[in-house]
């Protein structure tokens, strides 16, 4: 089962920053959290991943709450090559399996 | 970098008909893992190798499913006499070893069984 709890759909206008939150109030310790998103007919594709605090790349960015429950992927100035699910996952690969398990993700709708 | 190769995109088999799909990781790469994914049920891992050796198969399915990795340049998923419930998109990603490494996932093959 996923450890993530996420909004199923949000919309945006291009140029607009969209904030997906998700929720993983079981995390542990030694679990990383991982942005994936999927856009149709392709597999999903790696766009961040963190600890604890900011993590920032040239794609987005993401806050990780002090206590690690709530993390929110910010994508600046969206465009219509941004509409796509966005899964949250949370995962130990070190210790555990490698495998990624994907929720249901959030389908952002991007609108010109 | 040509990314990860999938092989059909496309395959279309009949009921009881086996179906082989093919997998190329990314040159380099240790680490292969197969996902396949449904509107029902959405994308659930199936297996993953490491160096080649099979590590976790505990999302296939127990007959009819079977993953090789015969050498480190390519994977082979082959379902043995497939059931309209196959039909599915299976995915194939590589990565490196190491921890915390991120998976580079390929277009996927879209198998239909009819």
């Amino acid at each position: 089962l996923a450890k993530t709890t996420q909004p199923p759909s949000m919309e945006a206008y291009e140029g607009q920053e969209v904030n997906v939150s998700c929720s993983h109030t079981n995390i542990a310790t030694s679990e990383y959290i991982y942005w994936y998103r999927q856009v149709p007919h392709q597999g999903p594709q790696f766009i961040i991943q963190g600890y604890k605090d900011y993590v920032v790349n040239e794609v987005a960015s993401l806050f990780i709450s002090a206590d690690r429950k709530l993390s929110t992927l910010s994508l600046p100035w969206v465009s219509l090559r941004d509409a796509a699910v966005y899964y949250c996952i949370v995962t130990d690969i070190p210790s555990g399996s490698w495998q990624l398990i994907f929720g249901s993700g959030t389908q952002l709708t991007v609108m010109p | 970098n040509a990314g990860v190769i999938q092989t059909p995109r496309h395959k279309v088999t009949g009921k009881g008909q086996e179906a082989t799909l093919w997998c190329e990781p990314i040159s380099g790469h240790s680490a292969v893992f197969w996902y396949r994914q449904t509107i029902v049920q959405g994308l659930e891992f199936l297996t993953y190798f490491r160096n080649q050796a099979p590590i976790d198969d505990s999302g296939m399915p127990k007959e009819r499913f079977s993953a090789q990795m015969p050498n480190q340049s390519h994977s082979t998923l082959k379902i043995q006499s497939t059931q309209p419930q196959d039909s599915a998109v299976y995915l194939c990603a590589s990565s490196l070893l190491g921890g915390r490494a991120t998976q580079y996932f390929g277009p996927g093959t879209r198998l239909l069984v009819l």
